[in-house]
């Protein structure tokens, strides 16, 4: 069954910049079908989908956050990472990986989700 | 890139039906079949529930059910039940390999 795991810093300070890793269980990377992606919510508030990479390294990114994303993948680790530059407190959020069906875009497996707190 | 629109909140009893609406544009919901809806518990991940408007993955109840017209997609809950208490988001494919969610219902069971 596959599995997804984020992990990364809790904590990050103001202009810094977060980094998180979303580690792939039970199933390959490299598969053709699927994009990965990574979704966020703030606080009591909904979903904002932040990108998505294809495992040949094709990178999405939302318009919103395109100057301050960037999302990788380590195919030999089987993991794919995300980085957000320049923090803000805006940015604290619960961070979550999924995957991302290459045909209809639905996300169809989950992490649990990580919190990342920006503050000084 | 905005938000889809969906209402607040929503609610219904025990046994009865809710639909529950995400209003987007040309350029999302109403220029591709690629609208999905996720059931949200508190303090846990989003669930995939609907894709493709319509379609439902394995193991959804049936209960569940999506449908389209023009800019604006549905979902409804038939047979409402107390554990479909949760937030539901709606998403649709933007165009650019981009996705853009809804701002979110909270479903209440009365």
């Amino acid at each position: 069954q596959l599995q997804l795991q984020e992990s990364g810093p809790g904590l990050v300070k103001p202009s810094e910049t977060l980094s998180l890793t979303c580690t792939v269980s039970g199933g390959s990377i490299s598969s053709t079908n699927y994009y990965w992606g990574w979704i966020r919510q703030p606080p009591g508030k909904g979903l904002e989908w932040i990108g998505s990479i294809y495992y040949r390294g094709s990178t999405y990114y939302n318009p919103s956050l395109k100057s301050r994303v960037a999302i990788s993948v380590d195919t030999s680790k089987n993991q794919f990472s995300l980085k957000l530059t320049s923090v803000t407190a805006a940015d604290t959020a619960v961070y979550y990986c999924a995957r991302q069906n290459y045909y209809y875009y639905g996300l169809d497996v989950w992490g649990q989700g990580t919190t990342v707190t920006v503050s000084s | 890139q905005s938000a889809l629109t969906q209402p607040p909140s929503a609610s219904g009893s025990p046994g009865q039906s809710v639909t529950i609406s995400c209003t987007g544009t040309s350029s999302d919901v109403g220029g591709y079949n690629y609208v999905s809806w996720y059931q949200q518990h508190p303090g846990k991940a989003p669930k995939l529930m609907i894709y493709e408007v319509s379609k439902r993955p394995s193991g959804v109840p049936d209960r569940f059910s999506g449908s389209k017209s023009d800019n604006t997609a549905s979902l409804t809950v038939s047979g409402l039940q107390a554990e479909d208490e949760a937030d539901y988001y709606c998403s649709s494919y933007a165009g650019s390999n981009t996705l853009v969610f809804g701002g979110g219902t909270k479903l209440t069971v009365l």
